[in-house]
């Protein structure tokens, strides 16, 4: 079976400020690792992913994470954070034979102050 | 890009009737839909894999009877709530996977049961 692990339901940053949005994982096979943004009232957007292959992955709006086996965790990070970062963040394991079957962790909500 | 499309985003219902929400992939085919819940400050739930032209499958502890899903056609699935009690009054979401590249996810319909 899988899991996730979502360290900390808040982080509060100032802008310009690193972000540092932990996750780990549980899974009985290599396990496929997804990072989604949620906005107030609004569906989930695909930050970036890790199937395969590279374990540093880029995504979108600046955003990264490493895929540490050895640790199983996939930590989401961003450099510099920015007020419009402001939301609600989501890990997500789904394993290679079913990969659209999500299995969501409890949620992470970002804030950012000027 | 694809395009999933929830409706309504917002609909509030008398205790006892029934409510359908509407999921739709706009420009690519899906046989497989996916709907989830969340409850206020929570992850997502899986409750249920809508299939094009069969059954629904159900996760374990979601109520068939109550959460009826028909998925009629490759880019059309229905989560209709029946005799909705304010319990129920959640935020529904629903996604739908793209051969070889991510879920999509719908803008999620917020029901209120009065």
């Amino acid at each position: 079976a899988q899991s996730v692990t979502q360290l900390g339901s808040h982080v509060s940053v100032s802008e310009g400020a690193l972000v540092l949005l932990r996750c780990n994982y549980s899974s009985s096979v290599p396990p496929y690792l997804f990072w989604y943004v949620q906005y107030p009232n609004q569906g989930l957007q695909l930050l970036l992913k890790y199937t395969t292959g590279a374990t540093l992955v880029k995504g979108i709006n600046g955003f990264e994470a490493e895929f540490k086996k050895s640790e199983t965790s996939f930590h989401l990070t961003k450099p510099s954070a920015h007020m419009s970062d402001a939301a609600e963040y989501f890990c997500a394991v789904s394993v290679p034979i079913n990969t659209d079957k999500l299995i969501f962790g409890t949620g992470t909500r970002l804030q950012v102050f000027p | 890009g694809a395009v999933v499309s929830q409706h309504p985003s917002r609909v509030i219902c008398k205790s006892g009737t029934s409510v359908k929400i509407e999921c739709r992939s706009l420009d690519f085919q899906a046989t497989t839909m996916f709907w989830y819940r969340q409850f206020p400050k929570q992850s997502l739930m899986l409750m249920a894999t809508s299939n094009e032209g069969s059954k629904a499958t159900y996760e374990q502890g979601v109520e068939k009877d109550k959460f009826l899903i028909n998925h009629a056609s490759l880019t059309l699935s229905t989560l209709t709530v029946t005799s909705a009690h304010p319990e129920d009054s959640s935020f529904y979401i629903c996604s739908a996977p793209r051969v070889n590249t991510e879920a999509f996810f719908g803008q999620g319909t917020r029901l209120t049961v009065v």
